[in-house]
């Protein structure tokens, strides 16, 4: 079975400062790792995802994450953020190829405060 | 549609009644999964549809609760005898099928309350 833990349940940061929030997975088989938005009063929406290949992948927004497959990890990061950036974040995981088991599991979320 | 549909947005209801949620996909997506999202507890998988058939339901958490779809659209989440710990957002979501590199569309979700 796969899991997900968001280490950091709110992440207050300041406008135009950088901002990582941490994600860890476990698995004993191959996965494929996701980020997913929720602005307020929104649904979610996909922010980026690890399928394969380069292990740095670029989302919208700015964002990105980098996968650590010896540290079990799936960081999320901006170098800069904005206001409109204050959401709650969502780490996932689902099984890797070869599989066709649909279930995405999430992890707790991160609520990340930009204030000005 | 346009995009994933869920009904009622709001739900009031008295415990120990029964309450059925819908979900409506997005016209042609196969998969339909049903997440519960509570206070402080992220997003809880409860069961997922690819077609009308549900390979994985065992996120459900009692039997008081129950899913269905037909016709390979619509979706109705059923609870009974409702209690106030199923209070808590219920989402759901489609995909074009169950590949798991394939991105999920969300509803808004239904917020029940139980009283």
């Amino acid at each position: 079975a796969q899991s997900v833990t968001q280490l950091d349940s709110q992440v207050p940061v300041f406008e135009e400062a950088p901002v990582e929030l941490r994600c860890n997975y476990s698995s004993s088989v191959s996965v494929y790792l996701f980020w997913y938005v929720q602005y307020p009063n929104q649904g979610l929406q996909l922010l980026l995802k690890y399928l394969s290949g380069s292990t740095l992948v670029k989302g919208i927004n700015g964002f990105e994450a980098e996968f650590n497959k010896s540290q079990t990890s799936f960081h999320l990061r901006k170098p800069s953020v904005h206001i409109s950036d204050t959401a709650e974040y969502f780490c996932a995981v689902r099984r890797g190829i070869g599989s066709n088991t649909g279930k995405l599991i999430f992890g707790q979320g991160t609520t990340l405060q930009v204030k000005p | 549609g346009a995009g994933v549909s869920q009904s009622p947005s709001n739900k009031v209801t008295e415990k120990g009644k029964d309450v059925e949620l819908r979900c409506d996909p997005i016209s042609g997506h196969t998969a339909l999964y049903w997440y519960r999202q509570s206070l402080g507890q992220g997003l809880e998988f409860l069961i997922y549809f690819q077609g009308n058939s549900a390979p994985d339901k065992s996120g459900l958490p009692s039997d008081r609760f129950s899913a269905e779809r037909t016709g390979g659209s619509v979706s109705t989440l059923t609870i009974q005898r409702t209690q106030q710990e199923d209070s808590a957002v219920y989402l759901c979501a489609s995909s074009l099928g169950v590949k798991t590199n394939e991105k999920l569309f969300f509803g808004s979700g239904t917020q029940l309350s139980v009283l």
